[in-house]
């Protein structure tokens, strides 16, 4: 049983090059969430998606946007990249979409934008 | 604003001493809370939770307290062991936050041998 599956696991990007950054999870979860994580902070949440077909901004959206494929997978995009998005950024699931339960995270993408 | 913080950013432990972390929050409308344990180079994981209808709640070997009079929300780890090395968050959800955690900065574990 995998859990959660993010890809790639590094990345190296220009600024102003685009990305996407794969999440899959195969629990059965209905609600998926993408955090960045910065030295010395907590996570902080960018988008989330409560059940398949929606999707909410979260405390940091600026510069990204994603997209719920399926109930397994949730994208995160970034469409010109900026140094300011050098960071961790993790996947999480959920089972529960009426509030929070107990999430299940990825091992993390670390991305750097030079 | 609201936010969660935790006082101190490294704990230094011996083995088989007993670890207690803690965490101020300020948001009274957060009526769930849960631990998480980050070790190097992997995710979150998830150790333990409470809802504000309690002050305490034991798994196995950790206990987290819950304070609603002062905001503060602790997680003791007992006889600690070199795996319980790692950076631990507490993370808060606001009652009408919907689906939506806000962490702390973490405090970083060490457990001496």
């Amino acid at each position: 049983n995998a859990g959660v599956t993010q890809t790639p696991k590094f990345q190296v990007l220009k600024t102003g090059q685009s990305m996407t950054l794969q999440c899959a999870q195969d629990m059965n979860h209905n609600s998926m969430y993408w955090y960045r994580q910065d030295p010395g902070m907590g996570l902080r949440l960018i988008y989330y998606s409560a059940s398949e077909g929606t999707t909410d901004k979260g405390e940091v959206p600026n510069g990204y946007n994603v997209s719920r494929l399926n109930k397994r997978e949730f994208s995160l995009r970034l469409e010109s990249a900026a140094p300011s998005q050098t960071s961790v950024y993790f996947c999480a699931s959920t089972r529960t979409s009426g509030g929070i339960g107990e999430l299940f995270f990825g091992e993390g993408s670390r991305l750097t934008v030079l | 604003g609201e936010s969660v913080g935790l006082h101190l950013p490294t704990l230094s432990v011996q083995e088989g001493d007993n670890s207690i972390i803690n965490c101020a929050y300020s948001n009274s409308a957060s009526d769930y809370f849960i631990w998480y344990k980050q070790e190097s180079g992997k995710g979150p994981q998830f150790i333990i939770d409470i809802r504000s209808n309690m002050d305490k709640r034991q798994g196995q070997r950790v206990t987290v307290l819950l304070n609603k009079t002062v905001k503060h929300l602790s997680l003791q780890i007992a006889a600690t062991q070199p795996g319980d090395s790692a950076v631990y968050f507490c993370a808060e959800n606001p009652r009408n936050a919907g689906n939506m955690l806000t962490f702390g900065g973490g405090t970083r574990l060490m457990v001496k041998p």
